[in-house]
């Protein structure tokens, strides 16, 4: 089983849909989820962390996180096709290493 | 504020040879990790360096090695490169015990030919 699982996609969604990407993670201990952003070519960019159970919102963007069910997903609101890219998840345990997921590429159709 | 740099952006090697990355974290960063992605993947852990010494390593061969200087830069070294070893190369840094994100630079294009 690997440590986070994503499906690789591509996810593709119409311009001003919701994009909603997900990822479960298999270490009971982890207790901090971001999630990156990654256009071709490029090094990944933050794009929103959550530690706690719930949701936690930052413009168009909201993360949701499930410590129970070990999920934990992104929400993009209004599409818009500058939002194409691969998104990784990403987990750790207190202070320990960052593990990432092999990310979901999303497409959004103008 | 400077964000995190890398060096150089891309690099070409033969099979056998000896590589050094560079990377200058954040300004107000003291921890330094370096990851390897491979096209299609996601990043893995290499290792991380806080106060110059090796304090996490992933599941690398001792052909990767590292090292932290006093101003918080760090190098990565990798020896006797395979073909398997052309990817792109991050450097994340951060602060050490405040469970802040890592912040990643524009990384390193190796190639191996």
């Amino acid at each position: 089983q690997k440590e986070v699982e994503q499906n690789s996609g591509p996810l593709s969604v119409p311009e001003g849909a919701i994009a909603s990407l997900n990822c479960t993670y298999s270490d009971r201990g982890s207790q901090s989820f971001f999630w990156y952003r990654q256009y071709s070519g490029k090094s990944p960019e933050l794009i929103m962390f959550i530690y706690s159970n719930g949701d936690k919102e930052d413009g168009r963007f909201t993360a949701q996180l499930n410590k129970a069910s070990q999920y934990v997903s992104l929400l993009i609101r209004d599409s818009q096709p500058s939002d194409s890219a691969t998104y990784l998840c990403a987990v750790r345990r207190g202070y320990q290493k960052v593990t990432f997921g092999t990310g979901t590429k999303l497409q959004v159709i103008p | 504020d400077a964000g995190v740099t890398q060096s150089p952006t891309h690099l070409i090697k033969t099979r056998g040879q000896q590589v050094t990355l560079r990377c200058s974290p954040k300004s107000g960063h003291d921890t330094v990790s370096w990851y390897q992605q491979a096209l299609g993947q996601g990043p893995q852990f290499i290792f991380q360096y806080y106060e110059e010494e090796e304090r996490q390593r992933g599941n690398f061969p001792d052909r990767f090695s590292g090292h932290q200087f006093p101003n918080y830069s760090s190098e990565l070294n990798v020896n006797a490169l395979l073909l398997g070893d052309s990817a792109l190369y991050l450097c994340a840094s951060s602060v050490q015990g405040t469970g802040q994100p890592q912040h990643f630079g524009d990384g390193t294009r190796l190639s191996i030919l």
